[in-house]
């Protein structure tokens, strides 16, 4: 089982503050890394897939970088509402294996 | 809009029932996955599926089996259930390769008593 780490678990911030979270994954075999976010009482959705090294993604005041030589990925969020509160997940696939590997999630709690 | 629905929400049952959780969506997707969410420990792959009738252990498969017999229906048997089975249990489904995007289902909340 391959073993993809997020940090921090959880994290709290107030409205306005901008915030970033890390993806820990192994860097050999690299194929792709997928960022999901799921809020509460819903289904988690899609936010990026990246798969180059050096990869910027971008969605309104969301952005992930990616670096698969060492093995990390950045997710932030610029001037948080409270609506990004949500658990952030993100998936290693490796090419060795056929399946999405999931990290445990990092919960962010943005208060007003 | 790609929709995958799940048949319960919630769900109780007693030890040693046989449950089935059914999975369908409607974007004709070749793969389709069961995850279990337990706090802490992120989604966890039990199957998958590529094809009609095929199907592929992930990484916790012990006590359960699943059914594909049409492209759109992906199903997760319980053959005899038990405690530590309880569970979010979540369906997703994708395009067909590493960079297609899952699409996840509501989730089914199982507590085996």
């Amino acid at each position: 089982i391959l073993n993809v780490e997020q940090s921090p678990q959880s994290l709290h911030v107030q409205e306005g503050d901008s915030t970033n979270f890390t993806c820990s994954f192994p860097s050999s075999n690299f194929y792709a890394l997928h960022w999901y976010r799921w809020e509460t009482a819903k289904s988690p959705e899609a936010l990026f897939v990246m798969t180059l090294n050096g990869d910027e993604k971008k969605k309104g005041r969301i952005s992930a970088t990616l670096n698969t030589k060492e093995g990390y990925s950045y997710l932030y969020i610029k001037g948080s509402q409270p609506e990004d509160s949500a658990t952030y997940l993100c998936a290693f696939y490796n090419n060795a294996g056929n399946m999405l590997t999931f990290g445990g999630g990092t919960r962010l709690m943005v208060k007003p | 809009d790609v929709k995958v629905t799940q048949s319960s929400r919630y769900l109780v049952k007693r030890t040693g029932e046989k449950v089935f959780l059914e999975c369908v969506q409607d974007m004709d997707h070749e793969n389709m996955f069961w995850y279990r969410q337990d706090p802490g420990l992120g989604l966890r792959l039990i199957y998958f599926s590529y094809d009609v009738k095929m199907k592929e252990k992930g990484d916790i498969p012990e006590g359960y089996s699943v059914s594909r017999e049409k492209k759109e229906r992906f199903s997760l048997i319980l053959e005899s259930a038990s405690t530590n089975q309880t569970s979010m249990y979540l369906c997703a489904s994708s395009l067909r390769g590493e960079t297609d995007t899952q699409y996840f289902g509501p989730g089914t909340r199982l507590t085996v008593l």
